[in-house]
């Protein structure tokens, strides 16, 4: 059974970091590129960025490039989600999502965990 | 503003049948295939179809996906109150360096 479970949400203050993780299970993790996607309260889903099975190449949305470093660790089956520099705007539930291709057809997702900035 | 474009609602009784729209452009629906979610309140997104028209394992044939150019639509028949959650559609874009893009979501309402 596929599982990816995100932890490492929680309250921080304008400007502050938070590193998340996604620990999977249920499939061969190295194979597949992984997303976070969020989701604003009461809003709609916003993807993130994107990693390739190896590692090596990794992409993400304007609004978090340059602040925001995805990366995984193969031996551990876990991707994370460095976040610095938060904003109030991130405010939201983060999920973790593997890729059925590798060009953003998501077919499982995590259960999302709860980012709040505020001060 | 989310780059593809969904309606906020659609409602419908029980045994209808009901279609959300999702238009987008030629660097992501037109180019690119679809795949469309369901939110039930308070849970994650789970896949109901990928590929334009494919189903996963355990998804109803009561659902059903279709694209032409750079719109698509979920086809949802025999309509049942559990199908009452926010539908979203999403496809790949390749303008600048690549990104996921998502409709805004359409919440469907069983009345």
């Amino acid at each position: 059974e596929v599982q990816l479970v995100e932890s490492g949400g929680g309250l921080v203050q304008p400007g502050g970091s938070l590193r998340l993780s996604c620990a999977v299970s249920g499939f061969t993790f190295r194979f597949y590129w992984m997303h976070w996607v969020r989701q604003a309260p009461g809003k709609g889903l916003v993807w993130v960025s994107r990693i390739s099975g190896d590692g090596s190449s990794t992409s993400y949305a304007d609004s978090v490039k340059g602040r925001f470093t995805m990366s995984r660790d193969n031996a551990k089956n876990t991707v994370y989600l460095q976040m610095n520099t938060l904003r109030a705007e991130d405010t939201a539930v983060y999920y973790c999502a593997r890729d059925y291709g590798h060009l953003g057809e998501i077919d499982y997702w995590g259960q999302g965990t709860l980012v709040t900035v505020s001060s | 503003q989310s780059v593809l474009t969904q309606p906020p609602s659609a409602s419908g009784t029980p045994g209808q049948r009901v279609t959300i729209s999702c238009s987008g452009s030629s660097s992501n629906i037109g180019s690119n295939y679809v795949c469309w979610y369901q939110q039930l309140p308070g849970t994650a997104p789970k896949l109901l179809i990928y590929r334009n028209n494919q189903r996963p394992s355990g998804v109803p044939d009561r659902f059903s996906g279709s694209k032409s150019g750079t719109s698509a639509s979920l086809a949802i028949s025999g309509l049942r109150s559990e199908d009452e959650a926010d539908y979203y559609c999403a496809a790949w874009d390749d303008s600048l360096s690549g990104s996921v893009v998502f409709g805004g979501g359409t919440k469907l309402t069983v009345l």
